[in-house]
Formats: C-alpha cells, structure tokens, sequence
C-alpha cells in the first residue's frame, strides 16, 4: 500500500539548534518529493521539492532536504531553526502516474522555544 | 508558483443544508482537481480525484453521494457537502494540476475552506 511516514509526531527545540524531520515512503514507481510548511491558521505552503537530479535540494527559509532513494526516505533539515519556524511540517509524495495524486504524511508539529 | 483559489475560506452551515466550495485555478488550466479533508491536528487526507468533463475519483471510504464533485471547466471544481452534519465539519483543501511535462507537473494548493456546522 502506498504510505508516507513522518517519524516525528512533535519536536520541541531551542533556538539555534539544528532540525531534522524524518519521512520514509512507500510507493510502488518513481514518485516527486515535497515538503510543506502550515503555520497556525494559515495554508499550505511549499518548502521544497524533489523531481530529480541533485538528491539535496535547497527550499525556502534555509531549509533543506536529501532524497536517499536507497533508504525511501526524504528528510528535512535546517542548520539553525528560529522561534518563527514553530509550525507543521508534512512530507508528501506525488505518484508519477495515474492521477498524479499526492499523499501525505501525518505531519510534524515543531515548537521553538524563544 | 501557480495560483489557486478557494471560496468561501470559511462557512457555518446548519445541520441539514448543503454547501458548496468553489476551487478556482486562476493562471493555468487545471486538468485535474484534487480535494482533501483536514481534522484539527492531523494530515491531509484525499478525498476525491476529479479530472476535467469525467466523473471524480473517490478514495475508499468517502461517500461519493455526500461529498459531490463537479469539474466542469478546466479552471474550476466544486465540492458540495450535502445534508451536513457537525462531524462533516473540518478543513476542505483543493489543488489543482495542469497539464504540461506530466511527470514534472506539481499540484498548488488552495487557502482551504474551514466548514462549521451548527
């Protein structure tokens, strides 16, 4: 079946430390890669994202994310996280066929401490 | 990025009416519209596939004659949740894809409708 896994169902962290989320997948093909950002009550906004090429992509707010296709799993990183980082964070996978639907993850929610 | 657009972003309804959310790509043809349903504190979970002049596709498990989706036009897509009871209360998320290098084309998600019913 296909599944998206996010390991980390809540992260607390300080300022200035270091951020990863884990996310493995499930699929059976070649899928794209994504990570979203939902800050409290906003929407949906995209990070980053994975087609092919460079396993290592950079997004936005100086996060980054390594696709390690070996190990299915896409995680997100950030070197030093900010107070305004605290949000959900969900990994999603696109199936590069058929209806080209996507699947989340059940989403990681990130508190940083001021 | 491309935009979408939903209306309204957020309903209060009465228990037994319908409601109508309108899902609108506004610089691009969307050929496919997906909808998913979001409970507080947890993920995004697909409810339907629609392609453009066909019938939606409903994953398993959301009733197709509850949750009625049209895809009339390549820029919009309607979700109507009918008879609403308050447990069809939630955040209704659409995206929309076009049509173009098929393996590359991402989807772009709309604001979200948040639907209360009383």
């Amino acid at each position: 079946a296909q599944s998206v896994s996010q390991h980390n169902h809540h992260v607390i962290l300080s300022e200035a430390a270091s951020l990863e989320l884990g996310c493995n997948y499930s699929y059976g093909g070649t899928v794209n890669l994504f990570w979203y950002v939902q800050y409290p009550g906003q929407h949906l906004q995209l990070l980053l994202k994975y087609f092919s090429g460079d396993p290592l992509v950079k997004g936005i707010k100086g996060f980054e994310a390594e696709f390690i296709k070996s190990k299915f799993s896409f995680n997100l990183r950030k070197p030093s996280v900010q107070w305004s980082d605290t949000a959900e964070y969900f990994c999603a996978v696109q199936a590069r066929w058929g209806t080209y639907k996507y699947i989340f993850g059940t989403g990681t929610r990130l508190k940083v401490l001021a | 990025g491309a935009v979408v657009s939903q209306h309204p972003s957020r309903v209060i309804c009465k228990s037994g009416t319908s409601v109508k959310i309108e899902c609108r790509s506004l610089d691009f043809q969307a050929t496919t519209m997906f909808w998913y349903r979001q409970f507080p504190k947890q993920s995004l979970m697909l409810m339907a596939t629609s392609n453009e002049g066909s019938k939606a596709t409903y994953e398993q498990g959301v009733e197709k004659d509850k949750f009625l989706i049209n895809h009339a036009s390549l820029t919009l897509s309607t979700l109507t949740v009918t008879s609403a009871h308050p447990e069809d209360s939630s955040f209704y998320i659409c995206s929309a894809r076009g049509q173009g290098g098929a393996m590359n084309t991402e989807a772009f998600f709309g604001q979200g409708t948040r639907l209360t019913v009383v």
